[in-house]
């Protein structure tokens, strides 16, 4: 089965730019997406079809995804950006998702 | 408003069952492949099940093919889990999810309006 691997954790300073990588086989022939959750909430799409923002997302968040990884990007990191994040693709007849990143602002 | 609201989830048996539902508003549910995501109790994001708009296309994750049944009343604008022969590992916040994409699709889902989740928890 189709496997999506990220960093169980990334640290930022706020203001910085932070970076979190999925990576799966050939990632780049498939679109790749992204999901912000904070504790206690339902995960909220962030970028979606590789590089595209759901309206009333923020210009800082970007995403790319090339090869055998995407990575999503958050430019100006705020403190309000510290979540646990999520990639996710479609594999034949599948939904993945990595396993989450925990992004952290200090 | 656009809006999903889950119901159905409680405490069952090992070996039970229980169906979920999810109330749509606020979009043409018609227009919209919906899905299930399940969140275990401190744990990563599960997807469960995909279905078309016009329910013509049907996933499974591999380990609820046979026990789960994903199905949904576009009359009612609802989404509904069958779920059968829940084990311990069935224990989870399940989100109701919808594509982002207005049409009839037959995969490649990406989901941009969740639910507040309902709680599944299997124990004896």
């Amino acid at each position: 089965s189709y496997e999506l691997t990220q960093p169980p954790s990334v640290s930022v300073s706020p203001g910085q730019t932070a970076s979190i990588t999925c990576s799966g086989v050939q990632l780049g022939d498939k679109y790749a997406s992204w999901y912000q959750q904070k504790p206690g909430q339902s995960p909220v799409l962030v970028i979606y079809q590789d590089t595209k923002r759901p309206s009333g997302i923020p210009e800082r968040f970007s995403g790319s995804n090339s090869g055998n990884t995407a990575a999503l990007t958050i430019s100006g990191t705020q403190a309000m950006d510290e979540a646990d994040y999520y990639c996710q693709a479609w594999d034949s007849t599948t939904v993945v998702f990595g396993g989450g990143t925990t992004l952290t602002v200090l | 408003e656009v809006q999903l609201v889950e119901s159905g989830g409680g405490l069952v048996k090992p070996g039970g069952s229980l169906r979920l539902s999810c109330a749509a508003s606020g979009f043409t549910f018609n227009s919209y492949s919906m899905n299930w995501v399940r969140q275990a109790p401190g744990k990563g994001l599960e997807w469960v099940s995909s279905i078309s708009s016009s329910s013509d296309y049907i996933y499974y994750e591999d380990s609820v093919k046979g026990r789960f049944t994903i199905s949904r009343d576009n009359a009612q604008n609802s989404l509904y889990l069958q779920m059968n022969s829940l084990r311990a590992a069935d224990t989870a916040v399940y989100f109701c999810a919808r594509d982002v994409r207005s049409g009839s699709y037959s995969g490649d889902y990406t989901f941009d309006i969740w639910g507040q989740g309902t709680v599944v928890t299997v124990s004896s």
